[in-house]
């Protein structure tokens, strides 16, 4: 079973610019979410999808948006980059069932750097 | 607002040396507790969940264990590819999101 896929790897960017970022769950997921990972701030959530509608946002400001497609996959987008927006951008996915099995598998991450 | 406290920050070990890791969380409604273990430039790697308290995971040399009010990582007789990073994160209450801890950065020494 295939992982959690997250394109590009790596990214360099402009002040100023936008970026997209895009994330492939694992078959049969219908979970993705996002997180932004510095060694100042660790790992914080940016947001979740679940079947195509934002679920849970975290403290970012709107020029961190996401969306998801029918096919689970997702992308999230930052408008406008700050040097701040320099890290390591990580999406999980999760089967998100009632019950246990919540687990949230993450992919390699972009490592997005802005200059 | 759920939060989670890893310690210590770092952990230097010998080959061989057993240590435990801590998580202790502050959370309303606590629906899992979940440990990740990170290697440098890569995403965490899934490694446990538990759910309640007085549960217990074993996964080769790892064994977690969860309280009401804490999670212990033990590491039994480690080896230098244990050497990583471990996150312990909590989810509460209706949200799915996680929320972590800064992480126990751990370093075994052959």
């Amino acid at each position: 079973k295939a992982g959690v896929t997250q394109t590009p790897r790596y990214l360099i960017k402009t002040r100023g610019q936008q970026v997209t970022l895009s994330c492939s769950p694992i078959s049969g997921h219908r979970s993705v979410s996002w997180y932004q990972q510095t060694p100042g701030q660790g790992l914080q959530f940016l947001f979740e999808y679940f079947s195509e509608t934002q679920r849970n946002k975290g403290n970012f400001p709107g020029r961190f948006s996401g969306r998801q497609f029918s096919n689970s996959r997702s992308e999230m987008n930052v408008s406008t980059l700050e040097l701040g927006d320099s890290a390591l951008y990580l999406c999980a996915s999760s089967a998100r069932t009632q019950g246990p099995n919540t687990e949230a598998f993450f992919g390699q991450g972009t490592r997005l750097t802005v200059v | 607002e759920d939060q989670v406290t890893q310690s210590p920050e770092a952990l230097r070990l010998q080959e061989g040396e057993s240590s435990s890791l801590n998580c202790s969380y502050t959370v309303s409604g606590l629906r899992g507790l979940f440990w990740y273990r990170q290697d440098p430039g890569k995403g965490p790697e899934f490694l446990f969940t538990l759910y309640s308290a007085g549960e217990e995971k074993e996964k080769e040399r790892l064994k977690a264990t969860l309280t009401k009010k804490e999670s212990f990582l033990h590491i039994t007789a480690p080896k230098p590819e244990d050497s990583a990073t471990y996150l312990c994160a909590v989810q509460a209450g209706n949200d799915y999101k996680l929320s972590f801890g800064a992480g126990t950065t751990v370093t075994v020494r052959a």
